[in-house]
């Protein structure tokens, strides 16, 4: 079935550096990519989403890139901060049930 | 303008039991998603409701069902519980059908089957 591949399962950055998280989908129809970030205990937050008619978005301290031809998205988060430490969830679309495919999460920890 | 709420927060029951969860979708949204996250794992997919009915439907078996509102609140049902049903609940409210639609979450209802 479709599905979305998650890298990697856990990122340790130290704070003040960048921290960049990988997915690639399946679905060639996908053409939304939204980015989540669960602090633990809460809900997931919407961060940053990305459709198929741009390559590259970006807010504030955060960006993600989008190819479409091979078929992966990421995330990239500049200067982190002890806040940015969460499970961050990439998902994709799938056109033909309606709903998103997430990936597994990517552990981000912030080193002080 | 109201986020998503979900009630209960928690909840116990044992296996074979039925229990129901519900959802207030977000002010001027008329689409709610329902996902399971089992600890550790991303959410999956339940199914979808749209202007109440059906609009989606992920690998769930037919025990797992729902109904939306005319104010596009929404519940879930699960009957014969098992113990692997045991997760975080998770509604999601969107403005539109369909996966592209931004889609905001409610707080969870943490399900445990005993």
């Amino acid at each position: 079935g479709e599905n979305v591949e998650q890298h990697p399962s856990t990122l340790s950055v130290q704070e003040g550096d960048s921290a960049v998280i990988k997915c690639t989908y399946s679905d060639s129809a996908s053409n939304y990519f939204p980015w989540y970030k669960q602090e633990l205990g809460k809900r997931p937050q919407l961060i940053i989403d990305i459709r198929s008619n741009v390559g590259e978005k970006k807010d504030q301290r955060i960006a993600v890139t989008l190819n479409k031809t091979a078929k992966h998205f990421s995330l990239h988060i500049t200067e982190t901060q002890p806040e940015d430490s969460a499970v961050y969830f990439c998902a994709s679309n799938m056109d033909s049930n309606y709903q998103l495919i997430w990936g597994a999460g990517t552990k981000l920890i912030i080193k002080p | 303008e109201t986020g998503v709420t979900q009630s209960p927060t928690h909840l116990i029951k044992t296996r074979g039991q039925q229990v129901t969860l519900r959802c207030s979708s977000q002010s001027g949204h008329n689409t709610v998603s329902w996902y399971q996250q089992a600890l550790g794992q991303g959410p999956q997919f339940i199914f979808q409701y749209y202007r109440e009915e059906e609009n989606g439907r992920g690998n769930f078996p037919p025990r797992f069902s729902g109904l939306q509102f005319p104010n596009y609140s929404s519940e879930l049902n699960v009957n014969a519980l098992e113990l692997d049903d045991s997760a975080l609940y998770l509604c999601a409210s969107s403005p539109g059908w369909g996966g592209e639609n931004e889609q905001y979450f409610g707080p969870g209802t943490r399900l445990t089957v005993t």
